[in-house]
């Protein structure tokens, strides 16, 4: 079964301290994956995604993420967390449909805390 | 650009009520989303279109939600008659293909308290 995974509920970091959310993916195919965030009483926002090309790819707001084929990972990291980075993300992969088209799978999300 | 535009913003309702929200995607898209939100259930999509035509109901709950795009500017998704689980933030979507390797962008949501 195609399927997007985020193991954690929630994150919690020291505000400069480096931030990793883990993401695992189950797709047929060459996978295309993203990440999107959302802050409280908001719509998601597109942060970065990967589709072909260097595993590592940059996104809004100072974050990266990783694409490791071997592992079926794209984690999400940034080197110095702000407190502003508080609020939950999303990891979305691009899966097949029943009638062979497409569509964007959601994990459950992860919530991140940096404190002060 | 004004971005996906959600009404209304907020609705309460009473059981057995219709409720319809309208979403206005960003205009030159041509895929269209609707996802629920509920802390039990996460994000979960309802349905999309593509070139206003229906493409994949199969996350539709129950006969109750229908949703419809007449146009390329206009959509809405309406529960009827509405019950107290269907208590949840829905959000409209929108993109440029079927999301496949593009960027979805979301309306600010309609956050739905049914008493």
């Amino acid at each position: 079964a195609q399927s997007v995974a985020q193991p954690e509920d929630q994150v919690n970091v020291a505000e400069g301290n480096p931030l990793t959310v883990k993401c695992t993916y189950s797709v047929s195919g060459n996978p295309y994956l993203f990440w999107y965030v959302q802050y409280p009483n908001r719509g998601l926002q597109f942060l970065l995604k990967y589709i072909t090309g260097d595993n590592l790819v940059k996104g809004s707001y100072g974050f990266e993420a990783e694409f490791n084929k071997s592992q079926t990972s794209f984690h999400l990291k940034k080197p110095s967390a702000l407190v502003s980075d508080s609020a939950l993300y999303f990891c979305a992969v691009r899966a097949t449909t029943h009638t062979g088209g497409f569509k964007t799978i959601f994990g459950a999300g992860t919530r991140l805390f940096v404190k002060a | 650009d004004a971005g996906v535009i959600q009404s209304p913003r907020h609705e309460v309702t009473e059981m057995g009520q219709e409720v319809t929200l309208r979403c206005k995607p960003i205009s030159g898209h041509n895929s269209l989303f609707w996802y629920r939100q509920t802390m039990m259930r996460g994000l979960e999509l309802l349905i999309y279109f593509n070139n206003n035509v229906p493409i994949d109901d199969s996350g539709m709950p129950e006969d109750r939600f229908s949703a419809k795009m007449p146009n390329a500017s206009f959509s809405t998704l309406k529960i009827q008659p509405s019950e107290p689980r269907d208590s949840a933030v829905y959000f409209c979507a929108s993109s440029f293909g079927q999301g496949t390797g593009n960027t979805i962008y979301f309306g600010e949501g309609s956050w739905l308290t049914v008493v």
